[in-house]
């Protein structure tokens, strides 16, 4: 069965310092890998992705993520946290066979970034 | 991207009785995603909308309970019939990018509180 695991629900760090939050996948094949932000009451808000390439991905807000393939991970990083990157973060990832164009989602991560 | 608009945003109801949610899509796309966020957790998709068919419906979600309308190539319906407390939840729109067709663009979400 496809799923995806983000092992901590919470994840702080002070302002300025870097930050990682984890995502590894269980899906057969080459599958497209994403990360979401949801700020309180609103909707999800894409912040990047990896179809194929280069492992390292650059996205919105100065996150980056890397892809590798042999951990099946897809962690997302940020050189440098900002106060304001507090919210909810979810991987996600699509099974590129059959197209069926679903969306599988990591139970999320609460991203605390204090002052 | 794309620009998804909801309706409602929020809206609490009365067990027994059922909510249409209304999305509307700023171009023509093929398909359209109906999501549930349950309060404290990831997102699980419902259902897949495409114009001139009927719904596909994920394991566990059944039509009856959740009726999708897709009447055009730009809007969708989904209605939550029949209400009970456990069906309050957030409840997201989604389309792909109409240009790469990989990422996936949210509506704001429907709050839905049932007493």
């Amino acid at each position: 069965a496809q799923s995806v695991a983000q092992p901590e629900d919470q994840v702080n760090v002070a302002e300025g310092n870097p930050l990682t939050v984890k995502c590894t996948y269980s899906v057969s094949g080459n599958p497209y890998l994403f990360w979401y932000v949801q700020y309180p009451n609103r909707g999800l808000q894409f912040l990047l992705k990896y179809i194929t390439g280069d492992n390292l991905v650059k996205g919105s807000y100065g996150f980056e993520a890397e892809f590798n393939k042999s951990q099946t991970s897809f962690h997302l990083k940020k050189p440098s946290a900002l106060v304001s990157d507090s919210a909810l973060y979810f991987c996600a990832v699509r099974a590129p066979s059959g197209n069926t164009g679903k969306l599988i989602f990591g139970q999320g991560t609460t991203l605390q970034v204090k002052p | 991207s794309a620009v998804i608009s909801q309706k409602p945003s929020r809206d609490i109801c009365q067990r027994g009785t059922s909510l249409t949610i209304q999305c509307q899509v700023d171009s023509q796309v093929t398909m359209m995603f109906w999501y549930r966020q349950q309060p404290g957790q990831s997102l699980t998709l419902i259902a897949t909308a495409n114009q001139g068919s009927e719904a596909t419906y994920e394991s566990g979600f059944v039509i009856d309970k959740f009726p999708i309308s897709r009447p055009n190539l730009t809007f969708s319906t989904l209605t939550v019939s029949n209400m009970s407390p456990e069906d309050s939840s957030i409840y997201l729109c989604s389309v792909f990018d109409r240009t790469t067709n990989t990422e996936a663009f949210f509506g704001q979400g429907t709050r839905l509180t049932v007493v």
